[in-house]
C-alpha cells in the first residue's frame, strides 16, 4: 500500500515554455501532498504544501508565480513550471499524507526536469 | 536553528563490507529520526524510524542508532552489497507546536555510498 505516483518521470522542454508534473497517490486519499526539488549531490528542499481544496502555502523563496501547484482532489496534484529556462532544471519529487503534516509522507518516484 | 548533518558525504566500500554512517542533529523540539534510502532518479525509500525513546531499530541489514542526549544518529550497513549504493539521507521531524502540533521535517544532505565488487 501507501503507493505514490508521478508523470512523466522525466521531460525535456526548450526554455520559455510551461511543463506539467503529475503527482497521485494511487491507494490512499492524501490530505496533504508535498513538493521536493532536488538538485544533484544536494538533498530535498521542500517547494510547497499543498492541502486539497485550498491554495498552496510555499517556502521562502519559492516563486509561487513561477511554481503554479493545484491540489483538485484528494489524489491528484499537480506542479506546473511556467516558463522554464535552463535554472529550473532539477529533479522534482512529491510526496503526499494521508494528514496535514509531514509526519507521515509516502515519496514518489520523482520527475527530473531538463530545460534547454 | 534546526539542522541536519550528515557525514561522510561520500563513501566508497568494497562488497561485503560493513560501513556507518554518522548524523548529527540540531532540531528541537524533537519529534523522531529516520533513514530514508534514494536510489539515483528515484524518490526516498524509508528504512527506519525512531522516536525519542528508543536507542535501535533495525531492517534487515540496516541498523540504526539514536542517542537522543548527544543528539546523534548512525546507520550501520552489515555485508554490502551492490545494490546498497545510493544516497542515504537522514531526516528529523519537529514538532511546531505553534501550528498545531504538527510535524516539519528537517533533510540532511545524505551521504552517498557507492559498493564495488
Amino acid at each position: 500500500g501507501a503507493v505514490v505516483s508521478q508523470h512523466p518521470s522525466w521531460v525535456i522542454c526548450k526554455s520559455g515554455t510551461s511543463v506539467k508534473i503529475e503527482c497521485r497517490s494511487l491507494d490512499f486519499q492524501a490530505t496533504t501532498m508535498f513538493w521536493y526539488r532536488q538538485f544533484p549531490k544536494q538533498s530535498l528542499m521542500l517547494m510547497a504544501t499543498s492541502n486539497e481544496g485550498s491554495k498552496a502555502t510555499y517556502e521562502q523563496g519559492v516563486e509561487k508565480d513561477k511554481f503554479l501547484i493545484n491540489h483538485a482532489s484528494l489524489t491528484l496534484s499537480t506542479l506546473t513550471v511556467t516558463s522554464a529556462h535552463p535554472e529550473d532544471s532539477s529533479f522534482y519529487i512529491c510526496s503526499a499524507s494521508e494528514t496535514r503534516d509531514q509526519e507521515t509522507q509516502y515519496f514518489g518516484p520523482g520527475t527530473r526536469l531538463l530545460v534547454l | 536553528k534546526n539542522q541536519v548533518e550528515q557525514s561522510p558525504q561520500s563513501l566508497i566500500i568494497l562488497e561485503g563490507k560493513n560501513c556507518t554512517l554518522q548524523c548529527n542533529y540540531t532540531v528541537s523540539p524533537f519529534s523522531n529520526l529516520r533513514w530514508y534510502k534514494q536510489d539515483t532518479g528515484r524518490g526516498p525509500v524509508s528504512l527506519t524510524i525512531m522516536t525519542f525513546s528508543e536507542n535501535t531499530k533495525s531492517n534487515g541489514r540496516y541498523t540504526a542508532t539514536l542517542d537522543a542526549d548527544t543528539k546523534q544518529s548512525s546507520l550501520h550497513i552489515t555485508a554490502s552489497q551492490l545494490s546498497d549504493s545510493a544516497s542515504y539521507i537522514c531526516v528529523v521531524s519537529a514538532l511546531l507546536l505553534f501550528s498545531g502540533g504538527y510535524n516539519k521535517l528537517i533533510f540532511g544532505a545524505g551521504t552517498r555510498l557507492a559498493v564495488h565488487p
